[in-house]
């Protein structure tokens, strides 16, 4: 049963710290998406990759989110530094032609 | 950009009653509308799509309803059961899907045993 994996599920750092998430796509997925997830925008595209090239990421604050897919099983959302409205949960997705199917999510908190 | 809106925000029915949620879109280019269902602590998970050359697409006692000339399109969920509660969101893409989702703000489904 191929799924997205993302790592870690949970984490909690101090502001300033520097947050790293990661991605596993479906094996023959060739477009990866980061979406973050919060109460009051709901859920709203960072970034994505097609091919691991970089195709739109104008939803990244670009001053501390970096996002890169160093081959075709990782996908990688670095904040830094992190900031306390950085908490939310964050999904990577996966897809080849048609549907995109979610990762169980990385659930961020910055005290 | 596209916008999307969903309707409404909250929705309980009794268990075996029917649930509709209405979504409608901006963008006159969008040509494929997934919808997802996310439980609690889980990532979305798909559970009907449909494209915009198709006007209806059913999946047992799920099915979704496109309308191309009123840029709207809804969820009917049939015979409701208490494992269909969950938050449903609707969401509208270009390129058939393999572009980004622009989602809508999501509809908490209760069902009432």
């Amino acid at each position: 049963d191929a799924r997205v994996t993302q790592t870690p599920r949970h984490k909690v750092t101090e502001m300033g710290q520097e947050v790293t998430m990661r991605c596993q796509p479906i094996l023959g997925h060739n477009t990866v998406f980061w979406y973050r997830q919060t109460m009051m925008q709901g859920l709203e595209l960072l970034a994505y990759f097609r091919n691991r090239a970089p195709l739109d990421d104008s939803g990244m604050p670009k001053d501390r989110f970096s996002a890169e897919m160093p081959d075709a099983t990782l996908a990688t959302l670095k904040i830094q530094p992190s900031e306390p409205r950085d908490s939310a949960v964050y999904f990577c997705a996966s897809g080849l032609v048609l549907e995109q199917y979610f990762g169980p999510g990385t659930r961020l908190t910055v005290t | 950009g596209e916008n999307v809106e969903q309707h409404p925000s909250t929705l309980s029915v009794q268990e075996g009653d029917s649930a509709v949620i209405k979504c409608t879109y901006s963008d006159s280019a969008s040509n494929y509308f997934p919808w997802y269902k996310q439980e609690l602590g889980k990532g979305p998970q798909l559970i009907i799509d449909i494209r915009s050359n198709v006007g209806e697409k059913k999946d047992q006692r799920i099915a979704v309803t496109l309308n191309k000339t009123a840029k709207h399109f809804s969820l009917h969920i049939t015979e409701t059961q208490p494992e269909d509660s969950a938050v449903y969101f609707c969401a509208a893409s270009t390129n058939f899907g393999n572009e980004k989702l622009t989602f809508g703000t999501g509809t908490r489904l209760t069902i009432i045993p």
